[in-house]
């Protein structure tokens, strides 16, 4: 019944050494989102895909790149992990419209040694 | 800058009181509000959206929206120690459809 899914769970990577984090849904939405949220802050939005259409936030490091292959799924590449990296990553979908629900994934804890 | 206000608690509340969470946000054309909630290390959920003025209710919840004031509220009803946890108060963003502006949230906490 899961309808975003997101692989690992829990991820611990060495400081520079690339990781990519994955999320799959079943919802068939058009918008895909990866957010990063660090302890007691709200979800920060690194860039979502309307279908295919990328869009980067203003303030997302060059660190961090997306991959969007099908609807189905979205890939989170953190080219040289920081310290300042480790958080909790979110994946989100929703359908088109702004009245639409967002759905979470249940998000991978990434750590960095 | 659009921004999405919360008190970040913790808001404490006896088991059986009516909790009260409020969240303001500064783009007045704002039109889709939503109310996630979240456990500590898991992944918001949706608990209500509401999208014109006045209150709708959810069992236990109601959400509560006055654009004139720009604020929108959470009531919970005979708060349950499970019902300890962040919410997030979400707004969309008038300028991308799709994107919310996350409030940093306010922490509940219910005490047996």
């Amino acid at each position: 019944d899961a309808m975003v899914i997101q692989n690992p769970r829990y991820q611990v990577t060495q400081f520079g050494k690339p990781v990519t984090l994955s999320c799959s849904q079943t919802l068939n939405h058009n918008v895909m989102y990866w957010y990063q949220q660090k302890s007691s802050q709200a979800p920060k939005l690194l860039f979502h895909y309307y279908d295919k259409d990328f869009n980067n936030e203003a303030d997302t490091p060059d660190n961090f790149q997306s991959r969007r292959p099908n609807t189905s799924f979205c890939f989170l590449d953190i080219r040289s992990p920081g310290l300042g990296d480790a958080a909790m990553y979110l994946c989100a979908t929703r359908r088109q419209y702004s009245t639409d629900t967002q759905y979470f994934g249940p998000g991978t804890r990434l750590t960095v040694l | 800058q659009k921004e999405v206000e919360q008190n970040s608690g913790p808001l404490s509340v006896p088991e059986g009181a009516i909790a009260s969470l409020n969240c303001t946000y500064s783009d007045r054309v704002s039109q889709s509000f939503f109310w996630y909630r979240q456990y500590s290390g898991k992944s918001p959920e949706l608990i209500m959206s509401i999208y014109s003025n006045g209150d709708k209710e959810d069992g236990r919840f109601t959400a509560q929206l006055n654009k004139a004031s720009q604020y929108v509220s959470l009531l919970i009803r005979d708060s349950q120690p499970s019902d300890s946890a962040t919410y997030l108060c979400a707004v969309n963003d008038r300028d991308s459809s799709y994107k919310l502006i996350f409030g940093s949230g306010t922490r509940l906490l219910v005490r047996p």
